[in-house]
């Protein structure tokens, strides 16, 4: 089984900074790979598919790089809505399954 | 406007069955484009897969989870459902069901989740 480790697991940052979150697979994804958001109350949100594409009304100040075992989201200037948890997520192709990192807490 | 709306047991005894159903409105769980699936969240925990169904009915379940579980689609009713058997405490979470779409095999959209916990 494919186990991803995220870190950093806490990210204290303000609005306006950057931030870049991590994760890491124990073997190659390929760019089978997703980013979620998490926020308290609300429906969880794909942001990122495929390592780097944006899915429907992500904003662009989001962006997904890597490939293989190492990625990164990073959010260029953080907004008040973007304190949440962070969630990687890989599948394999087949038979379907689906596995999830630890998450990443942006808090203020 | 699509919606995914849990329901069901909030409180299940220890050893018992757990049992959720998805209610699924402004998409058809027989689209030729998505399929459907069960995840949880245990209270300061991690994302889980648990269950995945395919629009004709083939199923998938999470290793971990697999000997419990069932997931299953009422068509008629438009939405998908969700049991798990022989709960224990470990099996407190936040369930959500999601839909994936067959072009990516992501989890697109999600319910809002509902609390279950296992206690006598």
């Amino acid at each position: 089984e494919i186990v991803l480790t995220q870190s950093p697991a806490t990210l204290s940052l303000s609005s306006g900074e950057r931030a870049t979150l991590s994760c890491r697979a124990s073997q190659s994804v390929d760019s089978y790979l997703a980013w979620y958001q998490l926020r308290p109350g609300q429906a969880p949100r794909l942001l990122i598919y495929d390592a780097s594409k944006r899915a429907t009304g992500t904003p662009a100040r989001f962006s997904g790089s890597g490939s293989g075992t190492d990625f990164t989201l990073t959010i260029s200037s953080l907004e008040p809505g973007d304190f949440a948890v962070y969630y990687c997520q890989q599948r394999t192709s087949w038979p379907p399954m689906w596995t999830f990192g630890g998450g990443t807490r942006v808090e203020i | 406007q699509l919606q995914l709306r849990e329901s069901g047991s909030g409180l299940v005894k220890p050893s018992q069955t757990l049992s959720l159903t998805c209610a699924v409105s402004g998409d058809s769980v027989s689209s030729g484009e998505y399929s459907w699936s069960w995840l949880r969240q245990p209270p300061g925990g991690a994302l889980e897969w648990i269950a995945y169904i395919y629009r004709t009915g083939t199923t998938y379940y999470s290793p971990s989870l697999q000997t419990r579980v069932s997931i299953s689609l009422d068509k008629a009713k438009n939405q998908f459902s969700l049991e798990l058997t022989s709960v224990t405490a470990a099996d407190t979470a936040v369930y959500y069901c999601a839909r994936v779409s067959e072009d990516t095999y992501y989890f697109d959209f999600w319910g809002q989740g509902t609390l279950v916990t296992v206690s006598s």
